[in-house]
């Protein structure tokens, strides 16, 4: 079955530099969300995307902005990284039926190291 | 607010222990619970969900139900194996409103067997 799909899934920035992360979601999944999990912490949500539209908005930095494309795929895009940003920022989808929304499906991940 | 509180670990067992990793919650709504789990290097999976009062959620021999008067979703397996060692994480989503879908989770717990 297919899954969840991120890219890169490592990448290494030095700071003050911009990164863009990508998620393509399992087919037929309209929603997306976007969570941040630091070393030894509990993934953090920062934002979601429905029908190509923001529907929920975390704890998201400024510096971060993301939109979902015609193709359902996702980018997250971050500049101005700071140490911090360092983290593993997974990518969730999920299918919504009159706006239920059902378990979300997560991807691997995307390793950013900010050095 | 939202928030999942969940035993610290890390947990070390031996191989056909019996496991609790408990977990409590707090909702301003009527949430769905989660276990999550992540295994080295892997995303997120799906162990099992429970979507309301007094429902039991079940996969691969692990179990937790939902209750509500004590705010607990704790999760339980009879006999662990060696290949469940992961990280384990409690979430819980609320099933309306503006913040439809995201997940809240707790800390994570770290659960290791030994052979």
């Amino acid at each position: 079955a297919a899954g969840v799909i991120q890219s890169p899934r490592h990448l290494i920035k030095e700071k003050r530099e911009t990164a863009t992360l990508k998620c393509y979601p399992i087919p037929r999944h309209d929603t997306v969300y976007w969570y941040q999990q630091g070393p030894g912490q509990d993934p953090q949500f920062l934002i979601s995307f429905y029908e190509k539209m923001q529907s929920d908005k975390g704890s998201i930095p400024d510096r971060f902005s993301a939109q979902q494309f015609s193709d359902y795929h996702s980018e997250l895009n971050m500049s101005s990284l700071e140490l911090g940003d360092s983290a593993l920022y997974f990518c969730a989808s999920s299918p919504t039926d009159s706006g239920r929304s059902y378990e979300q499906y997560f991807g691997p991940g995307t390793r950013l190291t900010v050095t | 607010g939202n928030s999942v509180t969940q035993m610290e670990g890390p947990v070390t067992l031996s191989e056909e222990a019996f496991l609790t990793i408990n977990c409590t919650y707090t909702a301003t709504g009527y949430p769905s619970l989660f276990w999550y789990v992540q295994y080295p290097g892997e995303g997120l999976q799906l162990l099992l969900k429970a979507t309301k009062a007094d429902d039991k959620g079940s996969n691969k021999g692990f179990e937790a139900t939902y209750r509500k008067e004590t705010t607990s979703f704790h999760l339980e397996k009879g006999s662990v194996q060696v290949s469940d060692s992961a990280v384990y994480f409690c979430a819980l989503s609320e099933n309306r409103g503006s913040t439809l879908g995201r997940l809240y989770f707790g800390r994570g717990t770290q659960l290791t067997v030994w052979p």
